[in-house]
């Protein structure tokens, strides 16, 4: 059965240091998400992506953060300046059709991010 | 977005039906009543989704009130590995973003 893939699993970096976090999605599926859940709270939605565009992004997803499709297969999340906050596990999902028809988003199994 | 209520917590025995509430009283004519699940420290997993007729796949049912205020995702023989935070979420329109609770955690015993 096909799945999300994401890379690492953990990753410890330094307040101030930029991340990239790295996703492959189900490859016929057409839209691209990144989530993050803090330890103890609730998934939170960051960012939609479709046609190598942005199609929605949350309050969240600031300046600091970036998508990219670099290929036909990768889906990446950039932090440029990782603060304390952005400590959580990070969740790349896919899905093959946009919102209101047959949606059922796939999410990857997450990169955990410690920025200390 | 509609809101939804679901109690924080239930216990199910192994091989017991498990049946999971959810109030969505604001939902739109036009979002679905989508089902996710996360195990622990796990990525969310779609379950089942529908708008107004009772559905039914290989992993549960989800059953509709003809109001649509309320739906029951039904696990029929619930196993130690279906222990979980289930989330109702309701979902469509013009957003694609899934908008996760707090969920209700399943808690099955042995």
């Amino acid at each position: 059965e096909p799945e999300v893939t994401q890379t690492p699993s953990h990753q410890v970096t330094q307040m101030g240091q930029e991340v990239i976090l790295r996703c492959v999605p189900i490859s016929n599926h057409l839209y691209f998400y990144w989530y993050r859940q803090i330890l103890g709270q609730k998934v939170e939605f960051l960012v939609s992506f479709y046609n190598n565009e942005i199609s929605e992004k949350s309050e969240i997803f600031d300046d600091q953060f970036s998508v990219e499709r670099p290929d036909g297969s990768n889906f990446t999340l950039k932090i440029r300046s990782t603060k304390l906050e952005d400590s959580a596990m990070y969740f790349c999902a896919s899905s093959i059709q946009p919102a209101g028809i047959r949606n059922e988003q796939y999410f990857g199994p997450g990169t955990r991010l410690t920025v200390t | 977005d509609a809101k939804t209520t679901q109690p924080p917590s239930m216990d199910c025995a192994e091989g017991r039906a498990a049946n999971l509430p959810c109030n969505h009283s604001t939902i739109s004519g036009n979002e679905y009543v989508y089902w996710y699940r996360q195990i622990h420290s796990q990525g969310p997993q779609y379950i089942i989704h529908g708008l107004k007729n009772n559905e039914t796949n290989e992993m549960a049912s989800l059953i509709i009130t003809e109001d649509r205020k309320s739906s029951t995702l039904i696990l029929p023989h619930a196993t130690l590995r279906d222990t979980a935070v289930y989330y109702c979420i309701p979902y469509g329109g013009a957003t694609n973003k899934l908008i996760f609770g707090t969920g209700t955690l399943l808690a099955v015993q042995p």
